[in-house]
């Protein structure tokens, strides 16, 4: 069975400061990777996926993360944060059935 | 502008009450997903659907839980009898055969017991 690991439950961080969410994942199997953003209030929307082809994998609103498969990591990154990126962030993995587990989340608060 | 539907947005129920939870997919959506948000647990996945045949309901409590899609365009997840423990957000996602594309998310349904 698959499942993941998210390192950070909170992450404060000035805004236009670099940031990175950890993720780390386990599974017998194939899987894909995605990374999930939740705003107060709302259902959670794709920020971007890892399927296969390059490890680098670029997403909306400036996120990127990097599948690195000996470190079975898949770590968000964002060169500069804005007041707007706060919110909640979800590394998930799904698997060739479709099932779909999610991590525990990373709460990234950024100030002015 | 394709959505998941989820009703109602907000539930206040007493214990013991029944609850039913409906969801409409994305119409050509043929995976749907149900799952339990709370600060403690995080996003769990009670049950997925597809073609409307159960795949996997491991997550959900057998006991009191139950999920069903009656047809293509309504899935339901059940709690009789509800009780405090229940209280969370329940969010129903759906999305095409082959989910390694994207699952689009519902707004939620948030219910308290009480």
């Amino acid at each position: 069975a698959q499942s993941v690991t998210q390192l950070d439950s909170q992450v404060p961080v000035f805004e236009e400061a670099p940031v990175e969410l950890r993720c780390n994942y386990s599974s017998s199997v194939s899987v894909y990777l995605f990374w999930y953003v939740q705003y107060p209030n709302q259902g959670l929307q794709l920020l971007l996926k890892y399927l296969s082809g390059s490890t680098l994998v670029k997403g909306i609103n400036g996120f990127e993360a990097e599948f690195n498969k000996s470190q079975t990591s898949f770590h968000l990154r964002k060169p500069s944060v804005h007041i707007s990126d706060t919110a909640e962030y979800f590394c998930a993995v799904s698997d060739p059935t479709d099932k779909l587990i999610f991590g525990t989340g990373t709460r990234l608060q950024v100030f002015p | 502008d394709a959505r998941v539907t989820q009703t109602p947005r907000d539930k206040v129920t007493e214990m013991g009450q029944e609850v039913t939870m409906r969801c409409q997919p994305i119409l050509g959506h043929n995976t749907v997903f149900w799952y339990r948000q709370t600060m403690m647990q995080g996003l769990e996945l009670l049950a997925y659907f597809r073609n409307r045949a159960p795949l996997d309901d491991s997550g959900m409590p057998k006991d009191r839980f139950s999920a069903e899609m009656p047809d293509a365009t309504l899935a339901t997840l059940k709690i009789q009898p509800s009780e405090p423990r229940d209280s969370a957000v329940y969010f129903c996602a759906s999305g095409p055969t082959g989910l390694n594309t994207e699952a689009f998310f519902g707004q939620g349904t948030r219910l308290t017991v009480v």
